[in-house]
């Protein structure tokens, strides 16, 4: 079964601090990705990556980054919180490359509160 | 550019009834589409998917959907709901690169005893 794991399921951080959101995941899939959920919006893309050093803009990445070095591991930084930025993150996976539609794997999700 | 409109915010359903969430799409070509239930604190679990074929399928937990191209609607149904069935429902379709699920705004729905 796959696994997408987000390393923290809350977080408390000030405005001003860079965050780093951390999701690794255990099946060697290709893709990852970053979502933000937030009530009445559902779920909006922030990046994903298709292979190791590689990222793409999702439909709201101002504000943030992202980092994979690693092919399990996608990383989430926020390069200086503000509150706005207080919001559920869900990491998630797919097996195989662009274009090949499969299912996404999510983790349990990581909430954000930016004080 | 590809959406999916989910019309119903909140619904309640008696247990033991049966449940119907709307889902309208808009895409060009033939959708690959998706109904994910995500439980309180919980992330995204996959219920079922459409790629071809059958216009209707069978998913986990006695979930089914209906994807009906002239109404660009893919409804997910359960004849009979449970309390555990008490969740957020989320329709989805990948965009026209395959790259990403776009996703509707959530129904929540509630189960009364």
């Amino acid at each position: 079964d796959v696994k997408v794991t987000q390393s923290s399921r809350y977080l408390v951080k000030r405005t001003g601090e860079k965050v780093f959101l951390e999701c690794v995941q255990d099946m060697d899939h290709e893709n990852m990705f970053w979502y933000r959920q937030d009530p009445g919006l559902g779920l909006r893309l922030i990046y994903f990556s298709y292979d190791v050093k590689m990222k793409e803009k999702g439909d709201i990445p101002e504000g943030y980054s992202v980092s994979r070095e690693k092919k399990e591991r996608f990383s989430l930084i926020l390069e200086s919180a503000s509150t706005n930025q207080t919001s559920m993150y869900l990491c998630a996976s797919s097996a195989s490359g662009q274009g090949n539609y499969s299912p996404l794997h999510f983790g349990n999700g990581t909430r954000l509160t930016v004080t | 550019a590809q959406s999916v409109t989910q019309p119903d915010i909140h619904i309640t359903v008696s247990e033991g009834a049966s449940l119907e969430l709307r889902c309208n799409y808009s895409y060009g070509a033939t959708p690959y589409l998706f109904w994910y239930v995500q439980s309180p604190g919980q992330g995204l679990q996959l219920l079922l998917k459409y790629f071809s074929g059958d216009t209707l399928v069978q998913g986990i937990k006695g979930f089914e959907a209906e994807f009906k191209r002239s109404q660009s609607s893919f409804n997910l149904r359960k004849p009979s709901v449970h309390w555990s069935d008490a969740a957020e429902y989320f329709c989805a379709v990948f965009n026209q690169a395959g790259t990403a699920l776009i996703f509707g705004k959530g129904t929540t729905l509630s189960v009364s005893s």
